[in-house]
């Protein structure tokens, strides 16, 4: 079966660089989500989108913006990257209907910033 | 959303049933029980969720006390590929679930 698939894998980016992840959902799968881990941590939900308005928002930083297109892919955008923002990143999808479907998770980007 | 309280670790013998205990004694009467595993810098795995009702799907199962102030994830017979990170999330909606520590299982041969 199709799951949501995050690009790029791995990413290295210099303090102040800014970086792009994309998130493609599972087909039909209407809402995103994003999530931080860092290292030893649990995962931190950032933001949301249903339908491509944003529903929910976490602890994303001020230099983090994300959106949601017509075709349901996400890209989250960092910007004046810290050596902080290293971390795993997370993004999930799953269908709205329902508010509790369950939440179906890509393998991630690991962004080290240096 | 309602607090979780699971052991830290716990460890189990290949073969065997893994019953990992939850508790989330300050859930509301619209909020689900989650479950949801992760494999060392995997992305966390959906494993099953449940009201009030016991659920069982192809992966486990889920008891529910009828207070539902816990739950009991149970592998019926866990393999070595079932060693994670293991949590217990409570939520009344699924758009921004709370992670707790959750239980590292460590499934022995």
């Amino acid at each position: 079966a199709a799951g949501v698939i995050q690009s790029p894998r791995h990413l290295i980016k210099e303090k102040r660089e800014t970086a792009t992840l994309k998130c493609y959902p599972i087909p039909r799968h209407d809402t995103v989500y994003w999530y931080q881990q860092g290292p030893g941590q649990d995962p931190q939900f950032l933001i949301s989108f249903y339908e491509k308005m944003q529903s929910d928002k976490g602890s994303i930083p001020d230099r983090f913006s994300a959106q949601q297109f017509s075709d349901y892919h996400s890209e989250l955008n960092m910007s004046s990257l810290e050596l902080g923002d290293s971390a795993l990143y997370f993004c999930a999808s799953s269908v709205r209907q329902g508010a509790n479907s369950p939440l179906h998770f890509g393998n991630g980007t690991r962004l080290t910033v240096t | 959303d309602a607090k979780t309280t699971q052991p830290t670790s716990m460890d189990c013998a290949e073969g065997r049933a893994a019953n990992l205990p939850c508790n989330h004694s300050t859930i509301s009467g619209n909020e689900y029980v989650y479950w949801y595993r992760q494999i060392h810098s995997q992305g966390p795995q959906y494993i099953i969720h449940g009201l009030k009702n016991n659920e069982t799907n192809e992966m486990a199962s889920l008891i529910i006390t009828e207070d539902r102030k816990s739950s009991t994830l149970i592998l019926p017979h866990a393999t070595l590929r079932d060693t994670a990170v293991y949590y217990c999330i409570v939520s009344g909606n699924n758009r921004k679930l709370i992670w707790g520590l959750g239980t590292s299982l460590a499934v022995n041969p």
